[in-house]
Formats: structure tokens, C-alpha cells, sequence
């Protein structure tokens, strides 16, 4: 079974510029998390995708917005980047129902850089 | 305020012995515990898990460990081999880990020397 797969995995923006990442999950998961890992403030919940519906948002501001598709792949968008929002996005996917337990299964990311 | 500490940033332990990683948290309500490993360039992979049901999980050489009235949990890794050296993050959820959204750990840094 494929793991989630995370497009691009590198990308170099500039300040102001926006940007679009795209995460593809494992197959039968229609949950999808996105994270943002930085050095000093480690791995940051953004957002969870269900069915196409937003069901939870983390503490990011909104130029940080995402959206899922029927197929349940997801992109996340960030519009006027800034330098601080250089890190690496990780995605993830899991198989939830109600009150699932199913762990978060990652991908390996891309890494923003801003300059 | 962090919610989920791991307070060690490092560990180094001798090949074959017992790894012990320590996590504390403040937040009363999670009900769900996790222990991910993150190799370098790669995304981080689900080791093992926790309800707060109970107070021990166990799955081959892991073990996680969970003491609710002090708010720790850790886990133990028995016996450890050089390719357990990664970053280890533990994490924790309100919600069974039902919408994603997991609070993590800043990881503590497992070195297993042969």
C-alpha cells in the first residue's frame, strides 16, 4: 500500500509570493491533517480535512488555508508568505469514524524555504 | 505554555540495553497518547499508542507506560539497536485522535551506540 505522498518536496518562495502544497493519502483514509515543523517551535497542528469539510483549525493565521477534494487528496495554500514561514509541512492521513483511534500516518513533507 | 513536554533533548544509550524516554503533560483531558519516530528527511512514523484507559500498551520491543495521576507517560525500549536512532516525539489528543489534531512533544534525540 503507498504511503502519503507530499508534492513538491522542495520549493524556495519569496516574501509576498503564495504558494500551494499538495499531499495525497494513503488509499481508504479520508481524513487528512496538515503540520507545520519548525526548530523552535517543533510540529504544529494546521488543519483537518474530512470529506471535503473542514472539521478542526489549528492557532495559524488565515493566510494559511487548505481545501480537500472528493478523492480525498488535500492542498494547502499560503498566501503572503512571510520568512517565518519557512519550515517543513508535513501531511498526514488516517482512517477515522467516530471516536476513531487510527493513528496519523505522515509523509515526508516539503520543505518551504522564503527568502 | 507547552502542553506536552519531553524534557530531555537527547538520549544516549549502549546497543542491547533499555532505552527510557520520558513525556509529561499538563492538559487533564487528553485521552489518547502517541509515539511517533522521525528519521532525518522523513516524515515522522506512528511506533506506538495509548488510551487512557490504560496504563500500558506493550508491542514487540516497545512498551509505552502511562501514569495518569502524574501525568507522564514513557516509553521503553528493550533491547536497543543502532536503527533505533532517531528523533522520538510523543503526542497527545482530547479527542481520541479522532480529528487530527495532535498536540506534540519538541522530540528527544535517541543515540544507540554498537
Amino acid at each position: 500500500k503507498a504511503g502519503v505522498t507530499q508534492t513538491p518536496r522542495y520549493l524556495i518562495k519569496t516574501r509576498g509570493q503564495q504558494v500551494t502544497l499538495s499531499c495525497s493519502p494513503i488509499s481508504g483514509h479520508r481524513s487528512v491533517s496538515w503540520y507545520q515543523q519548525t526548530p523552535g517551535q517543533g510540529l504544529q497542528f494546521l488543519f483537518e480535512y474530512f470529506s471535503e469539510t473542514q472539521r478542526n483549525k489549528g492557532n495559524f493565521p488565515g493566510r494559511f488555508s487548505g481545501r480537500q477534494f472528493s478523492n480525498s487528496r488535500s492542498e494547502m495554500n499560503v498566501s503572503t508568505l512571510e520568512l517565518g514561514d519557512s519550515a517543513l509541512y508535513l501531511c498526514a492521513s488516517s482512517l477515522t469514524g467516530p471516536r476513531g483511534v487510527s493513528p496519523l500516518h505522515f509523509g515526508n513533507g516539503t520543505r518551504l524555504t522564503v527568502t | 505554555d507547552q502542553q506536552v513536554k519531553q524534557n530531555s533533548p537527547s538520549l544516549s544509550v549502549q546497543e542491547g540495553r533499555i532505552s527510557i524516554l520520558n513525556c509529561d503533560y499538563t492538559n487533564s483531558m487528553f485521552d489518547y497518547f502517541l509515539w511517533y519516530k522521525k528519521y532525518p528527511a522523513e516524515g515522522p512514523t506512528f511506533l506506538i499508542s495509548i488510551s487512557s484507559i490504560k496504563d500500558k500498551n506493550e508491542d514487540g520491543r516497545f512498551t509505552v507506560f502511562l501514569n495518569k495521576s502524574a501525568k507522564h507517560l514513557s516509553l521503553h525500549i528493550v533491547p536497543s539497536q543502532p536503527g533505533d536512532s532517531a528523533v522520538y516525539f510523543c503526542a497527545a489528543s482530547e479527542d481520541g485522535g479522532s480529528q487530527g489534531n495532535l498536540i506534540f512533544g519538541k522530540g528527544t534525540k535517541l543515540s544507540v551506540k554498537p
